[in-house]
């Protein structure tokens, strides 16, 4: 089972931020957050990783609450090819860890 | 460089046939995942393969198997296919089985 809760759904208006959040109370010490989208049935594209400090990078910005119980992945000007599902997943870095994917948060983004 | 390549992208088989299904890792990448995805139970693990040797394997009957060579080029078979088999199937390759994977666009096969 998925570790990790997101909203089924979020709509954000083409140019806002879109801020997509994710809880994971039950996370470990040495577990990371990772974020990956899906578009329309094609693979799954990583977007964005992080243990504990926030972590920006070309396409999204993580931040993690101080007590890593939750994280929220933003968007900073989302555009019409950013409607995708969502997947937050935590997992470790010592060994082969399969991805356990929930059921994402799907994101619409609307002119 | 190129991204996780998969072939063919599409695929139509009958009940009872089966499939051999063929995914390039990124270049250097050693470890290489499949995954399936269904409506009904979402993305799922199937096994993953790090220098041509089995290491993980998810929760699917014997039907589905897979291998890698030398190259870490890898395929799965799915033998005897069952309807529930229809899915887009997802491989997913990493430099060393600790990393970040990455997928490719996937495989959909068509059970009829």
């Amino acid at each position: 089972d998925a570790k990790t809760t997101q909203p089924p759904s979020m709509d954000c208006a083409e140019g806002r931020a879109a801020n997509l959040p994710c809880n994971h109370s039950t996370i470990s010490g040495n577990e990371y957050v990772y974020w990956y989208r899906q578009i329309h049935s094609q693979g799954p594209q990583y977007i964005i990783h992080g243990l504990k400090n926030n972590e920006t990078n070309e396409m999204a910005s993580l931040i993690i609450t101080e007590d890593r119980k939750s994280s929220t992945l933003i968007l900073p000007h989302a555009t019409l090819r950013d409607t995708a599902v969502y997947y937050c997943i935590v997992r470790v870095k010592t060994g082969f860890q399969k991805l356990v994917f929930g059921t994402g948060t799907r994101l619409l983004v609307s002119p | 460089k190129a991204g996780v390549t998969q072939t063919p992208r599409y695929l139509i088989k009958t009940r009872g046939q089966q499939v051999t299904l063929s995914c390039s890792p990124i270049s250097g990448h050693r470890s290489v995942s499949w995954y399936q995805q269904t409506p009904g139970q979402g993305l799922q693990f199937l096994f993953e393969y790090f220098s041509e040797t089995q290491r993980n394997k998810g929760n699917f009957p014997g039907r589905f198997s897979g291998r890698q060579f030398s190259n870490s080029r890898s395929e799965m078979n799915v033998s005897t296919l069952e309807l529930g088999d229809s899915a887009l199937y997802l491989c997913a390759s990493s430099p060393q089985n600790t990393d970040t994977q990455y997928f490719g666009p996937g495989t959909r096969l068509t059970v009829l």
